[in-house]
């Protein structure tokens, strides 16, 4: 059973669209992590979000937390290339703060 | 500046042998951990580490031990190699649990055959 569930797996659009990726868990937790991942690489970590309801950006990327701080969205506008990668996100496990539980990822393709 | 230094980049192993997947970091963080990532999967937890001394296990630990004799070092040993362990296995190390950032390596991509 995966803690956090991300939607949609694959997302493959026009660059200049907007678009949104979801992380969902049924847990509550403390905070959460989005990362990305390029082909060869590990996860670069992009944002943590804390409290809930909160909303960072991070030029054309928006991250928001739940208020229930259940789940999060990373909203991308006027997507480019160089946005293409494995978004992941991450949170504490339920038992134990100390285990990093990663989501299944959305991996995003956009098209010049 | 390395950061987080997996060795080696890919490998090729026999079912039944064993080997030992190196991970170093030179950022002093306390807290190390493996992952796997398979296709559809996203990254797995099998073994993390809060310091020197301490492990404990993680979501897919079965065939894998590690050690933590060194605030640098966190090894990943797979005892008897089995094609179900056929991965990406991703080193992390971080200055502490949960909110603080994870600094990945580069991974090693494991075949066994």
């Amino acid at each position: 059973t995966q803690l956090l569930e991300q939607s949609p797996q694959f997302l493959s659009i026009q660059e200049g669209e907007n678009l949104t990726v979801y992380c969902n868990s049924s847990s509550v937790f403390s905070s959460l992590q989005w990362y990305r991942q390029e082909p060869g690489e590990g996860p670069v970590l992009l944002v943590t979000v804390v409290t809930g309801g909160e909303v960072k950006k991070l030029k054309r990327l928006t991250f928001q937390f739940g208020d229930a701080r259940k789940d999060s969205s990373l909203h991308i506008t006027a997507a480019q290339p160089g946005d293409t990668g494995l978004y992941l996100c991450a949170g504490e496990g339920p038992s134990s703060a100390s285990k990093i539980i990663f989501g299944s990822g959305t991996r995003l393709s956009i098209r010049p | 500046n390395a950061g987080v230094t997996q060795t080696p980049k890919f490998q090729v192993l026999k079912t039944g042998q064993s080997m030992t997947l190196q991970c170093a970091q030179d950022m002093n963080h306390e807290y190390m951990s493996w992952y796997r990532q398979d296709p559809g999967m996203g990254l797995r937890l099998i073994h993390y580490s809060v310091g020197a001394g301490i492990t404990d296990q993680g979501e897919v630990p079965n065939g894998y031990n590690v050690s933590r004799s060194t605030t640098e070092d966190f090894p990943l040993r797979l005892l008897s190699a089995a094609p179900s362990q056929t991965s990406v296995y991703f080193c992390a190390s971080s200055y502490s649990h949960a909110v603080t950032e994870a600094f990945f390596g580069q991974g090693t991509r494991l075949t066994v055959v």
